[in-house]
């Protein structure tokens, strides 16, 4: 069966530390790849998009990768700061699907502390 | 300011009682979906709409109907509701026209306990 899995546990984090998140996903094979940050209460914010045929994407502080052959991605905050504690989502765009039917993994939360 | 609304935004209900929840969008988005969130489930799709007058089953469609008459409107209709519809439920847009480079943008959630 399909599945895409994020380490369920919490990521405690000291600010200004690298936090690495992992995205794994079996039986699919993604044409694209995102990720969203969400915050208590609140509706997921996009933040990157990967191709299948990028190996990595950066916007200012973030970095994604993704490897089609680990079936992985990972994500990467850098310098971490306090605000960026969230629930981080990674969701796949099956190549194959109708529609644009994202499908989600069930998220990481990060708690960088002072 | 771009946005995707849903209202209410909290609604306590009890069993059987047909509810609306409301999804609009100002951005003229060609798609919607709605989505609920359970934890340890994760966000799961309960329909989508990939243009007016026309809908589709998500994941979990069951106990749930949705119209698109307008392009900005997306209403999730719960005909008798249950308690195992209890969640968080949001809406979601996106322009649908390169796949390559669209992103959701989300409603704020509306959350719904079922007595």
């Amino acid at each position: 069966s399909q599945k895409i899995e994020q380490n369920s546990e919490a990521l405690n984090i000291q600010e200004g530390k690298t936090a690495t998140l992992t995205c794994n996903y079996t039986n699919y094979s993604p044409a694209y790849l995102q990720w969203y940050r969400q915050d208590p209460g609140r509706g997921p914010v996009f933040l990157l998009l990967i191709r299948e045929n990028e190996k990595e994407k950066r916007k200012e502080r973030l970095k994604v990768t993704f490897d089609t052959t680990l079936k992985q991605s990972l994500f990467h905050i850098t310098a971490s700061q306090p605000a960026d504690s969230a629930t981080y989502l990674c969701a796949l765009d099956p190549i194959k699907a109708a529609g644009n039917k994202l499908t989600f993994g069930g998220g990481t939360r990060v708690l960088v502390k002072p | 300011e771009a946005q995707v609304t849903q209202n209410p935004r909290y609604l306590i209900t009890v069993t059987g009682k047909k509810l609306t929840v409301t999804c609009s969008q100002n951005m003229n988005h060609e798609y919607m979906s709605w989505y609920r969130q359970d934890p340890g489930l994760g966000l799961r799709q309960i329909y989508y709409s990939m243009n007016v007058e026309v809908t589709d089953k998500g994941d979990v469609p069951e106990g749930y109907k949705v119209s698109r008459k307008e392009k900005r409107n997306f209403p999730l209709i719960l005909e008798s509701p249950s308690p195992n519809q209890t969640s968080l439920y949001f809406c979601a847009s996106s322009h649908n026209r390169d796949r390559s480079t669209d992103t959701q943008y989300f409603g704020p959630g509306t959350r719904l306990t079922v007595l």
